[in-house]
């Protein structure tokens, strides 16, 4: 079993529409919990991170924690075409400095 | 140059060919990563370096071969590669391998083994 498991995708939805991707993960000393977003042929691009359990709002985009069920979420409100991307959640924990577990990535596409 | 950029950003190699991949932070950071990304796949781990030290090898081949000589330069050495090896190389950074949950990426290699 992956340690990080992430809806698969793809998504498509009109433009304007509220997105919630997600990821669930196994293990529990996960306390960092990020989500990048990558368009093609770029490097993936820190959305935002969030310590521990709760919420984490940046302008359209909310993280959501929930460390008792292990489940990560990021919604996208008010979705625009730019917002067509590859979306990654990563997760990291403490006594292991340097390394990140990586989603399979939800590819989203926004149409006009 | 601001970031972290790569070069270069596409490459054609043989099997028997040698090869290099560059990476260069312009942020301060302390800590570099290499990362492999194959398609349908996670990013991989490959290597960390924390302050030019060599802090991780997450089981990486030997024909993988990575150079950092200062805290903003990182070389992934490249030799008798496999098909298999063909994907996007990302290079990162984070201001020391304790902040790993924030971290920059460059715009990748992405690497052809014909």
């Amino acid at each position: 079993q992956k340690e990080v498991e992430q809806d698969p995708g793809p998504l498509s939805v009109p433009e304007g529409a509220i997105v919630s991707l997600n990821c669930t993960y196994s293990n529990s000393a996960f306390q960092y919990f990020m989500w990048y977003r990558q368009y093609s042929r770029k490097g993936p691009e820190l959305l935002m991170y969030t310590y521990s359990s709760g919420n984490k709002e940046d302008g359209r985009f909310t993280a959501q924690v929930d460390k008792s069920s292990k489940y990560i979420s990021l919604f996208i409100r008010d979705s625009q075409p730019s917002d067509s991307a590859t979306y990654l959640c990563a997760m990291s924990a403490f006594t292991n400095a340097g390394k990140s577990t990586f989603g399979d990535g939800t590819t989203l596409t926004v149409k006009p | 140059e601001t970031g972290v950029t790569q070069t270069p950003r596409h490459l054609v190699m043989g099997m028997t060919n040698k090869k290099s991949l560059k990476c260069e932070q312009h942020l301060g950071h302390n800590a570099m990563y290499w990362y492999k990304q194959s398609a349908k796949k996670p990013l991989e781990l490959m290597f960390v370096y924390s302050l030019e030290e060599r802090v991780e090898n997450n089981s990486v081949p030997s024909r993988f071969s990575p150079e950092c000589p200062n805290s903003s330069h990182l070389f992934l050495h490249l030799h008798t590669l496999q098909p298999e090896d063909s994907a996007l190389y990302l290079c990162a950074s984070s201001q020391n391998r304790d902040s790993q949950y924030e971290q920059y990426f460059g715009p990748g290699t992405r690497l052809t083994v014909t």
